[in-house]
């Protein structure tokens, strides 16, 4: 069966530090991976998704950015952190049209 | 482009009350239809889907039908439980064929909390 990891779970992190969030897919081939934000109190801001390894699209101008270097991984980095990236961040693949699965995603605090 | 609106929260319901969330969305073409359930903490977890006009989505007590003259997808309950507290998020995927067809696009979710 399909699984998705994410980690790490939460992430304190000072403001201009890197970061470096890691997604990986298991049981599934060539999936459509994605990366959203879920600021506190709001929905979910889609921020980047992959067809395909080095296919990126941005969907919001940011401080962020996001790299495929392999078919079933999927990496969401920064060189600065800004106090506004703090937020509630979830890795989801799909293959086809039919759903979404999601990590158990990762709670970023910028102090 | 696409987009999905849903009812603003939160709602307060107490156990064993009907529940209905609303739900109407804007696409191109013929777009599958999702809910998605969060609870406390954790990631997204599906609820129910459809992928074609006047399909029923249905699970654990809940239903959802695709109403494509109305552009809608409203979640509903009969008789809500205390453990259906959650955040709802209704969320659509675009048509296939379409450069849409990769994006899977949510609603700003909806709090629901049930009173015992």
């Amino acid at each position: 069966s399909q699984t998705i990891h994410q980690w790490p779970a939460t992430l304190v992190q000072p403001v201009g530090s890197p970061l470096s969030l890691e997604c990986t897919v298991e049981g599934t081939s060539n999936p459509n991976l994605y990366w959203y934000r879920q600021a506190a109190g709001r929905g979910l801001q889609l921020l980047f998704y992959s067809v395909g390894i080095g296919q990126i699209s941005s969907e919001v101008p940011q401080n962020l950015s996001a790299s495929r270097p392999q078919d079933r991984q999927f990496i969401l980095s920064s060189k600065k952190l800004l106090l506004s990236d703090s937020g509630f961040y979830l890795c989801a693949w799909m293959a086809g049209l039919t759903e979404a699965f999601f990590g158990q995603g990762t709670r970023l605090t910028v102090v | 482009g696409n987009s999905v609106t849903q009812m603003e929260g939160p709602v307060t319901l107490s156990e064993e009350a009907f529940l209905t969330i609303n739900c109407t969305y804007t696409a191109t073409g013929y777009p599958s239809l999702f809910w998605y359930v969060q609870y406390p903490g954790e990631g997204l977890q599906l609820l129910l889907k459809a992928t074609k006009a006047d399909d029923k989505g249905s699970n654990k007590g809940f239903e959802a039908t695709y109403r494509k003259e109305t552009t809608s997808f409203h979640l509903e309950k009969g008789s809500v439980q205390v453990s259906d507290s959650a955040v709802y998020f209704c969320a659509l995927s675009g048509s296939k064929g379409y450069s849409s067809a990769s994006k899977i696009i949510f609603g700003s979710g909806t709090r629901l909390s049930i009173r015992p």
